[in-house]
Order: C-alpha cells, then structure tokens, then sequence
C-alpha cells in the first residue's frame, strides 16, 4: 500500500517562500505522476501542480509564476516551493498520487502564513 | 478553465435513505474523466469513483457514478452511518488544470 506523508514548516511568514516535502513508502515514486493539493480552511480543493517521476510538470496557471515542483527519486521524494505567500496562501496542503485522479493522499499538513 | 457546480450545497437525509448528488460542468468533460471524493472532517479526501463510472478499489458497491457531457451524479444507494461527509467532484478530461467543484455535504437528518 502506498503511503504518502507531507513535511515542512507549519509557520511561514509573508512574502517569504513555503517549502513542503513529500515522501513516498510502500512503492516506488518512477512510473506515476505526484501531485500537489491544497485546502484553505473551511473551503474547496485547489490543484496546485503535478510531476512526473522523469521531471516533467504542469502547473494550475493561477499559481504557475510561483510555483516549483521537484522530485528526487533516489529518496523517493517530491517537493513544492510556493514564492511571495500572502495569507491566500494558508491552506492544509496535500500531496497526492496522480495527475488526473487521485487514488493515494498524504494526511496533509496545515501551513499558516503570519508574521 | 471548467467550472463545477455540485448541488445541492447540503443534504440532510436518514441513514437506510437513498443520496443522489449532482455535478454541472461549465462545459462538457472530455471522455467522461470525472471523480468523486469523499472527505470526512480532519481527513484526506478519499477517492470513490474515476472515469464517471468506475469504482476505486475497495469501494463498497452503495456508492455508483453515472453521466456524461456536463451532467454527473453520485449516488449512494442506502446511507450508512459512515457516508456522513462531504463529497467532491472532480473533472481532470480537460486540464490541466483539473478542477474540483465546491462540495456537498451530506448530514444525518
């Protein structure tokens, strides 16, 4: 069973950059797509961008002149990095297997932006 | 981008009680690529359905999607106490960006 686990920061402040890691257990990152996702409390799914294991991404255009999406298949991670956060920015952030549907999720951790 | 609109917002029904919910594209999804989720408080969303139709691995046999073009239920064909939740469709035939729409939520009456 794949298991997905989310890390980073919970705290980041405005302006600054948010950078989440996500790691991969139980199968192998090569072969399938990963995803990001994020939740702001209380409200609706946003997809924020996938990558392949070979590195290549798509990004949501409403987020695209900010956003990163990496991966490191030698640890089985994949991360995001999201630049000049404001308080839109605080969400629960997912990361996902997938590109299109998404059958396996991290539990998600809550990123705050605050000074 | 596509634009889902899920109805209604709320649905207050009984356990053993049948729940049909509703997803409306802003146009049509390409191939039918759409899913559901189910997502209860604190946790993951949890995938139910792909491809309009299909059911996700260990999905109990309740739980069926149908539809095509811009119009796609969910059904739950008897609630059980566990269905208590709030479900989400997701359209991915036109992306990215793949899009999910607002939620229904569906609360023991």
């Amino acid at each position: 069973q794949v298991q997905l686990q989310e890390s980073g920061p919970g705290l980041v402040k405005p302006s600054e950059t948010l950078s989440l890691t996500c790691t991969v257990s139980g199968g192998s990152i090569s072969g399938s797509y990963w995803s990001w996702i994020r939740q702001p409390p209380g409200k609706g799914l946003e997809w924020i961008g996938y990558i392949y294991y070979s590195g290549n991404t798509a990004y949501n255009p409403s987020l695209k002149s900010r956003v990163t999406i990496s991966v490191d298949t030698s640890k089985n991670q994949y991360s995001l990095r999201l630049s000049s956060v404001t308080a839109a920015d605080t969400a629960v952030y997912y990361c996902a297997r997938g590109g299109w549907s998404f059958d396996f999720w991290g539990r998600g951790t809550l990123v705050t932006v605050s000074s | 981008e596509i634009v889902l609109t899920q109805s209604p917002a709320t649905l207050s029904l009984s356990p053993g009680e049948r729940a049909t919910l509703s997803c409306g594209a802003s146009q049509s999804i390409r191939s039918s690529y759409l899913a559901w989720y189910q997502q209860k408080p604190g946790l993951a969303p949890r995938l139910l359905i792909y491809d309009a139709s299909s059911r996700a691995t260990g999905i109990p046999d309740r739980f069926s999607g149908s539809g095509s073009g811009t119009d796609f239920t969910l059904t739950i064909s008897r609630l059980e106490p566990e269905d208590f939740a709030v479900y989400y469709c997701q359209q991915y035939g036109n992306s990215p960006p793949t899009t999910f729409g607002g939620g229904t939520k569906v609360e023991i009456k």
